[in-house]
């Protein structure tokens, strides 16, 4: 069973253009997240939401919108995509808010931008 | 704020190789300490994590890993790595309080070699 899944895996795209990407976990957690992984490997928090609220909302343009219509799902909005969002963004979740349990990640969706 | 320093950028290892990966950390208070493992190619897994109790706690795969409190440290050691180990290590901390994410250090990528 896929305890965090994320849809699609891949996603190659022309600049300009406006993607979303999925996530949905069947943990029964109530914080899911949103990180970016850049070509160095760095994993960056973007955003956090505790049952469908958002609590963390780091220094991320705001061409990013996060969407969490239930606690289950809370996928990733990207509008006019650039190069530099070319990266792995990873979908986790984690049954306590605010970071404080362990957090369980997707397989990650690696969006390629040209 | 809070940052986590990961020394090592890339360690190369013969197989039965003893491993120790250097993890600090910045901040005063009460933390929680993870290492997550990425292996090639698939999403971050959980190797072990620190809430409280004692300072060495053991992990999957016969990693450990010990908090030394005074030095901000939560290093990573395994005593004979595996070609399988091959993979890139993510240390974080998690500040105890409300509406904070995992910070994570920039990684450590592991090379062993059989």
């Amino acid at each position: 069973d896929t305890a965090v899944s994320q849809t699609p895996k891949y996603l190659v795209t022309q600049m300009g253009n406006d993607k979303s990407i999925k996530c949905e976990q069947n943990l029964g957690h109530d914080t899911m997240y949103w990180y970016k992984q850049d070509s160095k490997k760095f994993l960056k928090i973007m955003f956090s939401y505790n049952n469908k609220e958002l609590i963390i909302n780091e220094t991320v343009p705001n061409r990013f919108s996060p969407k969490s219509p239930d606690k289950a799902h809370l996928n990733l909005h990207i509008n006019s995509l650039e190069l530099g969002d070319s990266a792995v963004y990873f979908c986790a979740s984690s049954l306590l808010a605010g970071g404080s349990g362990e957090q369980f990640f997707g397989p990650g969706t690696r969006l390629t931008v040209l | 704020a809070q940052s986590v320093s990961q020394h090592n950028h890339h360690v190369i290892l013969s197989e039965a190789a003893s491993l120790e990966l250097g993890c600090n950390y910045s901040y005063g208070g009460t933390v929680n300490l993870f290492w997550y493992v990425q292996y090639p190619g698939q999403h971050l897994q959980l190797l072990l994590k620190y809430f409280s109790g004692d300072p060495l706690v053991k992990g999957i795969k016969g990693f450990e890993a010990e908090f030394i409190k005074s030095k901000f440290s939560f290093n990573l050691r395994k005593p004979s790595v595996q070609w399988s180990d091959t993979a890139e290590y993510f240390c974080a901390v998690n500040a105890i309080q409300a509406g904070t994410a995992l910070i994570f250090g920039k990684g450590t990528t592991l090379s062993v070699s059989s």
